[in-house]
């Protein structure tokens, strides 16, 4: 059974540009979150969603925002790019609905360089 | 205050040692994550715990709702145990996973 799989893995953008990072759960599993990871401030949910819909969002500006399709594949985009957003974005699926009730499964993560 | 309070941040221990982490937290929960953590980023889940101990292995994980505190114990450490360990809880209400700073581990051999 393949694992959760994330794109790309790393990438370098410069300050106000946008990005899409993309989110493979796995197989079945309808349930999807993000979270940014940085030095400074740890572990930080973004979102999550279940079947295509955004079940809660975390305490992000707007220019993060996220969306998941009819296959449970998800995509996070975030706008204007500032410094403070390099990070290392991951996201985790579960198959018993969300991280209340069931095992989360990480995908390897995309890291983000903002320059 | 952090929600979530691991505790060491930091341990350094001998191959064979028993290990404890500690993660205390200060919100109603309904569940909480063990999560591992190796260099080059990916996470791997150890134990959710609503209540109880669970066990896998080497590894043992207990909670005590009452108290708002769970452990992390590993039995005859070995090095490649070294990776950051975060406990996550699951807010009731917020409905969303709240991290603690992570205890960095090393295992020496």
């Amino acid at each position: 059974k393949a694992g959760v799989t994330q794109t790309p893995r790393y990438l370098i953008k410069t300050r106000g540009q946008q990005v899409t990072l993309s989110c493979s759960p796995i197989s079945g599993h309808r349930s999807v979150s993000w979270y940014q990871q940085t030095p400074g401030q740890g572990l930080q949910f973004l979102f999550e969603y279940f079947s295509e819909t955004q079940r809660n969002k975390g305490n992000f500006p707007g220019r993060f925002s996220g969306r998941q399709f009819s296959n449970s594949r998800s995509e996070m985009n975030v706008s204007t790019l500032e410094l403070g957003d390099s990070a290392l974005y991951l996201c985790a699926s579960s198959g018993t609905g969300t991280a209340n009730t069931g095992e989360l499964f990480f995908g390897e993560g995309s890291r983000l360089t903002v320059l | 205050k952090n929600e979530v309070e691991q505790s060491p941040q930091n341990l350094t221990a001998q191959e064979g040692e028993f290990i404890t982490i500690n993660c205390s937290y200060s919100v109603g929960i309904s569940a909480l994550h063990w999560l591992q953590q190796h260099p080059g980023g990916g996470i791997v889940s150890l134990f959710m715990l609503s209540s109880g101990k669970k066990k896998h292995g080497r590894l043992i994980a207990t909670i005590n709702i009452q108290e708002k505190h769970s452990s992390l114990h590993i039995t005859a450490s070995h090095p490649r145990d070294s990776a950051v360990y975060i406990c996550a809880v699951y807010v009731v209400g917020a409905q969303k996973l709240v991290f603690g700073q992570g205890t960095r581990l090393t295992i020496n051999p």
